[in-house]
């Protein structure tokens, strides 16, 4: 089945630094979404992405539809402590009908 | 605007007893619905999805099923559960297919 790279794995991080991690495929994708997940929660939708070369915002999130339409990544601006928790990717392939998520970016952050 | 709820948020159950997670959405017809668990706190693990009343499409062979006895219910049972079905189950709803928005998940504990 399809399988999505998600990197890095985890990031250990200073307060106020940027943060930046992507996806990749091997394949060509129609979709890519950006999740965080709170321990204990589940995960909530961040941005969606329904074009190649799409750039889209929310706040200090920026994620970017890859031209190849093989990649997507998401940058954080200005880390803060909420900030913390699992980051996921999915993607919808061309041609399927159900999402791939990745493994999932950890992120920490030391204030 | 829509909304998904998914109970009981914690379950203990011991092993060989049976188990029944409901799930349900508000603000919308017709759904997709998903099941998914997640161990460890990574990765997510599709169990069953449902495009309509009845229709139920499990992608790995286990202990578990699920039913949708209405168009905005989901329901994942077991009749006898295992210490491997413990994790933190979610329950996610879609229109199209390309966008998914998850419940608060529930965390079962086999013991």
């Amino acid at each position: 089945g399809q399988q999505l790279n998600q990197s890095p794995q985890s990031m250990f991080i200073q307060e106020g630094e940027d943060v930046s991690m992507n996806c990749t495929s091997s394949s060509i994708f129609n979709t890519w979404l950006w999740y965080k997940q709170d321990p204990g929660e589940g995960p909530v939708l961040l941005i969606a992405l329904y074009k190649a070369g799409e750039l889209t915002s929310n706040g200090r999130l920026t994620a970017q539809f890859g031209i190849t339409r093989k990649d997507s990544f998401l940058n954080i601006s200005a880390s803060i402590p909420s900030d913390v928790g699992i980051y996921f990717c999915a993607g919808l392939a061309q041609g399927a009908q159900k999402l791939v998520f990745g493994q999932g970016t950890r992120l920490t952050i030391n204030p | 605007s829509q909304t998904i709820h998914q109970w009981p948020a914690t379950l203990v159950q011991p092993v060989g007893s049976p188990l029944s997670l409901e799930c349900t959405v508000e603000g919308t017809s017709n759904p997709n619905l998903y099941w998914y668990r997640q161990a460890a706190g990574r990765g997510l693990q599709l169990l069953f999805y449902s495009v309509g009343i009845g229709q139920i499409s499990s992608e790995v062979p286990q202990n578990l099923s699920a039913s949708r006895p209405q168009d905005r219910q989901f329901i994942l049972s077991s009749k006898k559960l295992l210490l491997s079905d413990s994790g933190f189950y979610l329950c996610a709803w879609s229109v199209f297919g390309n966008t998914i928005y998850f419940g608060e998940g529930s965390w079962l504990t086999v013991v």
